[in-house]
């Protein structure tokens, strides 16, 4: 299956900063990008869809100003938590899809605010 | 809004028994289905899918079923290894899960299997 990379892996940071999640698609081009958070043994909670190019659509009850997604180019898109609190403390995990029908995860990133 | 049921949360079977999940959506304009297995502390890696021009679709071990009438899909797997011991999700999508067609996820089923 095609491969998608997600960085860092796991990230621990001060509350009131901002942490950086990227995600790329290293053997396709991903024309749509989806946005998670997992709780401890939880299903996949949709935060946003990014298309290449365009705005993110954001799921009900998600911050668009907390949570920044851009997805500027075809392999690449980009989650920021803003002034990160201890309850953004989460994992974090895209998807990636391209012309075929299935969605390729990354690996997530376990975010840690103290 | 739209929704997807899973059932049951939790399972645990015996090596070598059969094993289902099922889920069942709201959307009914969903014409994708698949099913993600997730070990712990790993991303969800897809085990198999299916569009809604078809009833049954079978991969060795695993297999889904469909029943767009109803609404409802299941997962079904023989001949339980303890390997397949992990979470495993249902989604729904339309658009054949293909373009800007969002998933919907169902809450997961842990999946145990004793050896």
């Amino acid at each position: 299956g095609a491969v998608v990379s997600q960085h860092p892996s796991r990230v621990i940071c001060k509350s009131g900063t901002s942490v950086k999640i990227e995600c790329r698609s290293l053997d396709f081009q991903a024309t749509t990008m989806f946005w998670y958070r997992q709780f401890p043994k939880k299903s996949l909670m949709l935060m946003a869809t990014s298309n290449e190019g365009s705005k993110a659509t954001y799921e009900q009850g998600v911050e668009k100003d907390k949570f920044l997604i851009n997805h500027a180019s075809l392999t690449l898109s980009t989650l920021t938590v803003t002034s990160a609190h201890p309850e953004d403390s989460s994992f974090y995990i895209c998807s990636a899809r391209g012309g075929r029908s299935e969605a390729f995860f990354g690996q997530g990133t376990r975010l840690t605010v103290v | 809004g739209e929704n997807v049921e899973q059932h049951p949360s939790t399972l645990s079977v015996q090596e070598g028994d059969s094993a289902v999940i099922k889920c069942t959506y709201s959307d009914s304009a969903s014409n994708y289905f698949p099913w993600y297995k997730q070990e712990l502390g790993k991303r969800p890696q897809l085990i198999i899918d299916i569009r809604s021009n078809v009833g049954e679709k079978k991969d060795q071990r695993i297999a889904v079923t469909l029943n767009k009438t109803a609404k409802h899909f299941s997962l079904h797997i023989t001949e339980t290894q303890p390997e397949d011991s992990a979470v495993y999700f249902c989604a729904a999508s339309r658009g054949s899960g293909s373009g800007t067609y969002k998933y919907i996820f169902g809450t997961g089923t842990r999946l145990k299997v004793l050896a």
